[in-house]
């Protein structure tokens, strides 16, 4: 059974960055597409980007400038680097897996950690 | 971007009954060269990390009770449980994956029991 556990600082302040990392157990991180969806109560649901195996990503524009995410195959880890976080960023981060040959349709999910920015 | 609507925003069906739900794409997620629907439905329950139910707009996911189904083409799409259990109690989100620029999901329908 896959399974994913973010983990990283829930505190974080104005201004600084926001780094969480993704372990993946139960299957290996190679041949999938990895995102960083976050979740608050303003705004619902939202992508933030993916990373595939090999390194390449993709970002939602509205954070391109801010982020970055990683993968790290040899440790079976993904990372998500957010920088000049506001009280906007505060929300709940997960870690997800997307189908096998699948970009962006989501079938594995971390239980999230809920990150606030103040 | 593509803008996700989803109605009702929540929904009270009574058990056995049937509910409905309703998502609407600002454009069409209908991708010709392969005649698929970049849709897919989740399943939020409280305190958990959303469910993919439904991909490709109407192929369930592994181990989803037969009650959910998806249909729907090019904006307007619609899940539907068929026999609501009280288990079903979550908040439902569409997200399309046609995309590549930015993935969106709808705000979500609340659906509870009557």
């Amino acid at each position: 059974q896959v399974q994913l556990q973010e983990s990283g600082p829930r505190l974080v302040k104005p201004s600084e960055t926001l780094s969480l990392t993704c372990t993946v157990s139960g299957d290996s991180i190679s041949s999938y597409y990895w995102s960083w969806i976050r979740q608050s109560p303003g705004k619902g649901l939202e992508w933030i980007g993916y990373t595939y195996y090999s390194g390449s990503t993709n970002y939602n524009p509205s954070v391109k400038s801010r982020v970055t995410i990683s993968v790290d195959t040899s440790k079976n880890q993904l990372s998500l680097r957010l920088n000049s976080v506001t009280a906007a960023d505060t929300a709940v981060y997960y870690c997800v897996r997307s189908k096998r040959n699948m970009v962006a349709t989501f079938d594995y999910w971390g239980q999230g950690t809920l990150v606030t920015v103040s | 971007d593509i803008v996700m609507t989803q109605s009702p925003d929540s929904l009270a069906v009574s058990l056995g009954e049937r509910a409905t739900i309703n998502c609407k794409s600002s454009q069409s997620v209908l991708y010709s060269s392969n005649n698929k629907n970049y849709l897919a439905w989740y399943q939020q329950k409280p305190g958990q990390p959303p469910k993919l139910l439904i991909y490709w707009a109407s192929t369930r996911e592994s181990g989803v009770p037969d009650r959910f189904s998806g249909s729907g083409s090019g904006t307007d799409f619609t899940l539907t449980i068929s026999s609501l259990q009280a288990e079903d109690v979550a908040v439902y989100y569409c997200q399309q994956y046609y995309s590549t620029l930015l993935y969106t999901f709808g705000q979500g329908t609340k659906l509870e029991i009557k």
